[in-house]
């Protein structure tokens, strides 16, 4: 069966940090990956999608970037954080197909102060 | 452009008491749409979808959704409800063209003892 893997569950990082949150996927080839934000109290924002490695696709210009380096694997990264990127992020996975479901994973509570 | 609705940002139940969560979308096609719950600090787990064929489809935790062409509308229901579903409830449609999930922005379900 497929699972989906993220870590960590929570995450305290200063302002200007560095972020890297990853996400895996067992169980399945060449999924459809997402990146999903949700700020307190609001509904889920797609930050990034990947259909295959290496191809990334933004929704929004942000303070974020996404990278698949494998099949599997999609990461979440930052060079400097603000204060606004605090928020719930999501990982989700999709079979490569249209009209299909998403797989979430558990989340990281991310708080920058 | 493809939209999702849900009307309630809260909805207040009594535990045994039934309850009826409302979606309406804006789609040009046949949509694709799935209800999803999310409890406090976890992703979200698919309860149920609708693809085609019968338009009352169950899912887990007796949930069951009605497709309703004429109203564009896809509520989700549930005949007695249990303290334990207490949690956020998202409404989606599947965006053919991309494969994307459009959101709505979720409806928070209170059960009072």
């Amino acid at each position: 069966s497929q699972t989906i893997h993220q870590w960590p569950a929570t995450l305290v990082q200063p302002v200007g940090s560095p972020l890297s949150l990853e996400c895996t996927v067992e169980g399945t080839s060449n999924p459809n990956l997402y990146w999903y934000r949700q700020a307190a109290g609001r509904g889920l924002q797609l930050l990034f999608y990947s259909v295959g490695i290496g191809q990334i696709s933004s929704e929004v210009p942000q303070n974020l970037s996404a990278s698949r380096p494998q099949d599997r694997q999609f990461i979440l990264s930052s060079k400097k954080l603000l204060l606004s990127d605090s928020g719930f992020y999501l990982c989700a996975w999709s079979y490569n197909t249209a009209n299909t479901e998403a797989f979430f994973g558990q989340g990281t509570r991310l708080t920058v102060v | 452009a493809q939209s999702v609705t849900q009307p309630d940002i809260h909805i207040t139940v009594s535990e045994g008491a039934s309850l009826e969560l409302r979606c309406n979308y804006s789609y040009g096609a046949t949509p694709y749409l799935f209800w999803y719950v999310q409890s406090p600090g976890q992703g979200l787990q698919l309860l149920l979808k609708y693809f085609s064929g019968d338009t009352l489809v169950q899912g887990i935790k007796g949930f069951e959704a009605e497709f309703k062409r004429s109203q564009s509308s896809f509520n989700l229901r549930k005949p007695s409800v249990h303290w334990s579903d207490a949690a956020e409830y998202f409404c989606a449609v599947a965006a053919y063209s991309n494969y994307q999930l459009i959101w709505g922005a979720g409806t928070k379900l209170i059960i009072k003892p």
